[in-house]
C-alpha cells in the first residue's frame, strides 16, 4: 500500500531542473508532497486532489494523473534551499470516511550544489 | 498553519519501560495522527487519534503497544509501551486543519532505547 517514488536520489547543480515521481497501485483521493531536511519535521509543499488542477507556487509545481494514480513534482531552476528529502503521501479513496490517513513513499533525496 | 508542540523532543529509555509523548496544537483541528519514522526511512502511519473514543490502528500496530488518547480537539498522547531497541525511532504527530485538507507535522520525538 506504500506508493513507489522515483528516483531514489537526485544530484543537481543550482539552476537545473528535476522531476520526482510517485505512483500507487490503489485508487487515490489526493496526493500530498512534503520536503524534509535532516533533523526537521516534514514541511508541506502542496496537495493535489482528485479532479483538481495542476498546482504550483514559485518554481515548484506538481501534477496528478487520476487514471494512472501517478503524481509528479517539478522543481525548476533549483536553488540550494531545495536540498532535502521529498516525500509523497497518498490518501486512498477506498478508505471512505477515514480520509487524512497518508501512506508515504520511501522518499527522494535531492542535493543541490552551487 | 497550525502550530504543533510535541514533547519531549528526545529521550533515552531503558528496555521494558514506557514513554508517553504529548502533542498539543494551538487551534482546533479535525484529525490527529501518529507516525513513526525510523532513521533514514519513510513515515509510517501508526494510528488515527479519535476524540473521545479509541484510536484507529493501522495494520501491524496494536493498542497494547501504542495506547493513544485524545481527550479534546487540540491534544493527544502516544505511549510506546514495553520498550525494546527496535522501538528506537522518531515519532511524529500530525494534524489536519479545520478549514483545509492540509496535514501539518510536529517536530517529532527522537526515542532511543538502550
Amino acid at each position: 500500500q506504500q506508493p513507489v517514488q522515483s528516483p531514489q536520489a537526485v544530484i543537481l547543480r543550482e539552476g537545473e531542473d528535476a522531476v520526482i515521481n510517485c505512483s500507487s497501485s490503489k485508487a487515490l483521493y489526493s496526493v500530498h508532497w512534503y520536503r524534509q531536511k535532516h533533523g526537521e519535521a516534514p514541511v508541506f509543499l502542496m496537495i493535489l486532489l482528485k479532479g483538481g488542477e495542476q498546482k504550483g507556487h514559485d518554481k515548484i509545481s506538481a501534477s496528478f494523473n487520476e487514471k494512472k494514480q501517478q503524481s509528479s513534482l517539478y522543481l525548476t531552476a533549483s536553488q540550494l534551499s531545495y536540498s532535502g528529502t521529498y516525500f509523497c503521501g497518498t490518501e486512498r479513496e477506498d478508505r471512505g470516511s477515514t480520509l487524512g490517513r497518508l501512506y508515504f513513499g520511501r522518499g527522494t533525496q535531492l542535493t543541490v550544489w552551487p | 498553519s497550525a502550530v504543533i508542540s510535541q514533547k519531549p523532543s528526545r529521550d533515552i529509555c531503558q528496555r521494558g519501560t514506557s514513554l508517553t509523548i504529548q502533542c498539543q496544537v494551538d487551534s482546533q483541528v479535525t484529525m490527529m495522527f501518529w507516525y513513526r519514522q525510523q532513521p533514514g526511512q519513510s513515515l509510517t502511519l501508526i494510528a488515527t487519534a479519535n476524540q473521545g473514543s479509541e484510536a484507529t490502528y493501522e495494520s501491524g500496530f496494536v493498542i497494547d503497544k501504542f495506547p493513544i488518547s485524545r481527550p479534546n480537539l487540540t491534544f493527544s498522547t502516544l505511549t510506546v509501551s514495553n520498550l525494546s531497541p527496535e522501538d528506537s525511532s522518531i515519532y511524529l504527530c500530525s494534524v489536519v486543519a479545520l478549514t483545509k485538507n492540509i496535514q501539518y507535522f510536529g517536530a517529532g520525538t527522537r526515542l532511543s532505547v538502550l
